[in-house]
Parts: C-alpha cells; structure tokens; sequence
C-alpha cells in the first residue's frame, strides 16, 4: 500500500493556468523529490528536498518551483502551464543515510491543452 | 559522464520461460544500484539494493547480481503478474546529494 500520495492523478487543463500538483507523505522521510517521465523514457530528477525550508533544482532545467513547508509536504507549482509541460510527475521520498531506497507515489498525468 | 543502458528494451516470454534483464553502468565509484518495478500508471516499487561486486539479493521469482560493470535481474520461471517494466538506477559515490540515474527500463511481457 502506498505511503506517498500525489493528488490529482489525472489532469487536463489549458495553456496560461497556474498548478499545483500535491505530494504528501506519512513516512517521515526527510528527502524527497519530484521527477518528470515520459513514456518510454527514464527518470529526470526536477526538484529535491533535503528537509523542511530545503529546496533544490534537478538536472532537468525547469519552469516549476517547489516548497516545503513541513516535512510530509512536498509540493509542485507551475505558474503558466504550456503545452511542453504535458507529462508524468512522480513524487518520491526517501529515509536520512547512504544508500536509502526512494520511495514512490502513483505520479500525476498533466496534459495541457 | 554517468550512465546507466538496460537492454532489452522489451521482452516477451512464455509463462515458465526464464531470462534475464541487463543493467551496464558508467559511474566514477558505485555507492549502490537500485532495481524498481513499474506498472502501467503506476509509480515505480522498490526491489532491491546491491551496493558491491559480487552481492545477490531474492524475492520470489527474481535475482539481482551485480559486478563492477553491470547488475542482471534473473526472472526464474515468470507468471504472467510479473508483466511490468523493470527499471535500473544508480547512485555515484562521487555525489554529494543523493541523486540517483535511472535507466529507460526493460518492458517484460509475459504470455500465459
């Protein structure tokens, strides 16, 4: 059963709106992390955080920003969605030390019309 | 520059029929090297962690080895629920963060 949990799953919306997509998580974990997949693609890390008041940009160069107000709360805002932005986001999280598996949610499905 | 292939791209299978998926790796020192499954729709579950040459982790029908180049997860007589696609992902020693790399993945299929 999932532990991590990105709302909404699916969602289609126009080019110009402002979105936040939302990642919680009830592990405790200190790191987490936004990636971007498309299909057939790996992983490209966007944004990850370290712990509260900690955010930090991924490889992936990026028009979304990120926060984290509290520990289990990791979220991803895009001010002015575009077409380009129409993807997976999976969220992850992981425990403090070397070597911690990252633990994923079910991602949300962006489209932009 | 790091790297991480995984090949085949896809591979479809009897119900029975053993194989196994391939990982090669380029990074400056392995802190340790991930394998995830994923669903359709879904986000990826961890498997395993094999941090050295040598190491061997199992759950179930599967089997991650790992040797200084490549890691291989060996599918023993699959069913048709292990149809998914298998991710490869490494973490560099020279990292200062924890930003792991991730393959393309292995789409497996199988046929019941």
């Amino acid at each position: 059963e999932a532990d991590i949990y990105q709302t909404p799953r699916y969602l289609v919306i126009g080019t110009g709106k402002k979105i936040t997509l939302e990642c919680s998580q009830t592990m405790g974990h200190d790191k987490m992390y936004w990636y971007q997949q498309d299909p057939g693609m790996e992983l490209h890390l966007i944004h990850y955080s370290y712990g509260v008041n900690s955010t930090e940009k991924g490889d992936l160069s990026s028009e979304s920003t990120v926060s984290r107000i509290r520990t289990e709360h990791f979220p991803l805002t895009l001010e002015s969605a575009r077409p380009s932005h129409t993807s997976q986001y999976l969220c992850a999280s992981s425990d403090w030390g070397l070597n911690q598996p990252q633990h994923f949610g079910d991602g949300t499905r962006l489209s932009i019309l | 520059e790091d790297q991480v292939t995984q090949s085949p791209e896809a591979l479809r299978l009897q119900e029975g029929e053993s194989s196994s998926l391939n990982c090669s790796y380029t990074v400056s020192g392995l802190r340790g090297l991930f394998w995830y499954r994923q669903d359709p729709g879904k986000g990826p579950e961890f498997l395993f962690t094999l941090y050295s040459a040598g190491e061997e982790k199992e759950k179930e029908r599967l089997k991650a080895t790992l040797t200084k180049k490549e890691s291989f997860l060996h599918i023993t007589a699959p069913k048709p629920e292990d149809s998914a696609t298998y991710l490869c992902a490494v973490q560099a020693a020279e990292n200062r963060d924890d930003k792991i790399i991730f393959g393309k993945g292995t789409r497996l299929h199988i046929l019941p």
